[in-house]
């Protein structure tokens, strides 16, 4: 494809409830990024992935997330038990290469926008 | 631990007149720092990176470290320069960093 695609665009989730939001990277991109952005703040780091390993995963805020990318390309990012402060717009960045590419900055997504009532 | 402020959260500004969006940040090493856009309804995308001293869309920005400052400047707004504005910083441990945005508004 030609950027970085999400899915679902918007998801509302009664809390409690289990969520998957889906990245699609860029194709060839060896190094994945996951960001949460809370209303009126920047993006924040979750996770880090390069190929199917996930090297960093500092930022998570609890044991409830989970991200994977098992085969290098696509990722996921789960969150269990789905809590009221985790509404927030869930951002995807992607790019080729990191030592020689990192420079051209990161390619991101739309995002997932969620909202837990 | 790296940080990057924006002390603005709002700026309005006159077609045609001077921009100055502020950008500080504080890290150890030496950080490579770079300005992401954000227009209605679109996705975040990169701006320019102090690495290349490049001018977009008649924007720049010089990283000065001894003030670690990387103010993004534009000597005349456009209206479709309206648009969140965020700086980021990129270090060792790979991940950006962001400022909470300046939001741009330019006035007809």
């Amino acid at each position: 494809g030609a950027g970085v695609s999400q899915s679902p665009r918007y998801k509302v989730a009664k809390r409690g409830q289990d969520v998957a939001l889906r990245c699609d990277p860029i194709s060839g991109h060896v190094s994945l990024f996951w960001y949460q952005q809370a209303l009126g703040q920047g993006p924040e780091f979750l996770t880090y992935f390069q190929n199917e390993a996930q090297l960093d995963k500092s930022g998570l805020p609890s044991d409830r997330f989970f991200a994977e990318r098992p085969e290098g390309s696509v990722s996921t990012l789960k969150i269990q038990r789905t809590q009221q402060e985790d509404s927030a717009v869930y951002l995807c960045a992607s790019i080729i290469w990191l030592r020689t590419e990192a420079r051209k900055g990161q390619y991101f997504g739309p995002g997932t926008r969620l909202l837990v009532l | 631990a790296q940080r990057v402020t924006q002390p603005e959260k709002l700026l309005s500004v006159f077609k045609g007149a001077p921009v100055e969006l502020k950008c500080n940040y504080s890290y150890s090493g030496s950080p490579e720092l770079f300005w992401y856009v954000q227009y209605s309804r679109q996705r975040l995308q990169l701006l320019l990176r102090h690495i290349s001293r490049e001018s977009i869309k008649g924007f720049t920005a010089d990283l000065n470290k001894g003030e670690t400052s990387f103010h993004l400047k534009k000597p005349f707004a456009q209206e479709e320069d309206s648009a969140m504005y965020y700086c980021a910083l990129s270090g060792s441990a790979r991940q950006l960093t962001f400022g909470s945005g300046t939001q741009l508004t330019v006035l007809p």
